[in-house]
């Protein structure tokens, strides 16, 4: 167990449809990461908190939200899912604004989109 | 923008034996760090090794160890004795040291054991 929750671990809906997935941090840990992985791809970044606050965005789309609770859990919110939003979508966090630190990864929410 | 290039998406190795997978990449910064990180059928990524750039020393893990060419822009992962557990998907990865501190991941190399 690496510390970091991440809930659902897999979900099925359909085209239109609006899911939303849980991230949990390591305690202690104030950096939120939200990552897609598709199929044979590596990992896309798509947006970071910092203590409650949005610090940086990557290719996420319009159609996807995120956000970070005062607890310091995450929630990423993805709607008017389309096939190709299938993918494995990872949280990872880490205690601080230290790149000497890696990631400590949560195993991930399998999204499957029919 | 940087960016990390593994070019072998798949390997193989016979149990008891070294392999080494390549990384590549890209980045115009002389201060940064570097990762693997494994990816077993679990899917859980799970840190394997990381380096510093202005470290000149190789970084070095029981039976992960790496070769950093800096100015190659070189970052391979050596194991050694593979385990059948080492059965998995290995990621090469970027990090800035200052400003935006995503990390970049490369595509992955899938590494299979032959037992």
């Amino acid at each position: 167990d690496s510390g970091v929750t991440q809930t659902p671990k897999h979900l099925i809906t359909a085209t239109g449809q609006r899911v939303t997935l849980r991230c949990s941090p390591r305690s202690g840990d104030l950096s939120v990461y939200w990552y897609q992985q598709s199929l044979d791809q590596g990992l896309q970044f798509l947006i970071q908190y910092y203590n409650g606050e949005e610090r940086a965005k990557g290719n996420i789309l319009e159609r996807f939200s995120a956000q970070q609770f005062p607890d310091l859990h995450s929630e990423l919110n993805l709607s008017s899912l389309e096939l190709g939003d299938s993918a494995l979508y990872f949280c990872a966090s880490s205690v601080a604004l230290d790149p000497a630190y890696g990631y400590t990864f949560g195993s991930g929410t399998r999204l499957t989109v029919v | 923008a940087q960016t990390v290039t593994q070019s072998q998406p798949e390997m193989s190795v016979q149990e008891a034996e070294t392999v080494t997978l390549s990384c590549t990449y890209d980045t115009s910064e002389s201060d940064y760090y570097l990762f693997w990180y494994k990816q077993p059928p679990s899917r859980q990524m799970i840190l394997v090794i990381r380096q510093e750039a202005y470290k000149q020393q190789n970084a070095t893990e029981n039976r992960f160890s790496v070769n950093f060419q800096k100015a190659a822009k070189s970052f391979s992962l050596k194991i050694s004795d593979s385990q059948l557990g080492d059965a998995a998907m290995y990621f090469c990865a970027y990090r800035s040291r200052g400003g935006d501190d995503k990390i970049i991941f490369g595509k992955g190399t899938r590494l299979h054991i032959l037992p």
